[in-house]
């Protein structure tokens, strides 16, 4: 079993639709967790980052995190054309490397 | 610009052969991350560098090794490469790692 399942997609949505993006994880030590933005065949680019649980909300972007269940969750609110991307979720303890997700590939038509 | 660079972007080459991949880290940051993304594994840790020294080796293959310099930037070597070694290989920085890190746009290597 991997440490963190991410479902592979692709997900289609039309634009302005919500967008709910998760991944669940197997160690419970995970502190930090945050969400990359890949864009093809460009570097991951970091979107949300979120301590132990609760919610944080940046723009059009919201990050929940559950450890009671080790689940995490992206939302994107009125999604557009320009967010088809894949998602990564990743985590880690701390001082130590990242672990990913293997990402989400959205797609929003216009 | 991420402030992360690497070079080449795109590197082809043929099986046996030996390649290094550079990467400077974010101007501040002391930790550098090696990542091999493939389609079907998704992003793998390969080794990771805190000011000089090595911090943590995940899933790095014995052809493979690394070094950071004093001025904090990082070469990836792969030798005696294989069809398989063609993937994505990112470089990322932090100064700590709890608050992300920071991705390089990669170099693309082709064996061939």
């Amino acid at each position: 079993q991997k440490e963190v399942e991410q479902d592979p997609g692709p997900l289609s949505v039309p634009e302005g639709a919500i967008v709910s993006l998760n991944c669940t994880y197997s160690n419970s030590a995970f502190q930090y967790f945050m969400w990359y933005r890949q864009y093809s065949r460009k570097g991951p680019e970091l979107l949300m980052y979120t301590y132990s649980s609760g919610n944080k909300e940046d723009g059009r972007f919201t990050a929940q995190v559950d450890k009671s269940s080790k689940y995490i969750s992206l939302f994107i609110r009125d999604s557009q054309p320009s967010d088809s991307a894949t998602y990564l979720c990743a985590m880690n303890t701390g001082f130590q490397k990242l672990v990913f997700g293997t990402g989400t590939r959205l797609l929003v038509s216009p | 610009d991420s402030g992360v660079t690497q070079t080449p972007k795109h590197l082809i080459t043929a099986t046996g052969q030996r390649v290094t991949l550079r990467c400077s880290p974010r101007s501040g940051d002391l930790s550098v991350y090696w990542y091999q993304q493939s389609l079907d594994q998704g992003l793998q840790f390969l080794i990771q560098y805190y000011n000089g020294e090595e911090r943590a080796k995940g899933n790095i293959l014995e052809r493979f090794s690394a070094q950071q310099f004093p001025d904090l930037h990082s070469e990836l070597n792969l030798s005696s490469l294989e069809l398989g070694d063609s993937a994505l290989y990112f470089c990322a920085s932090s100064v700590g790692g709890m608050e992300g890190y920071t991705f390089g746009s990669g170099t693309r290597l082709t064996v061939v």
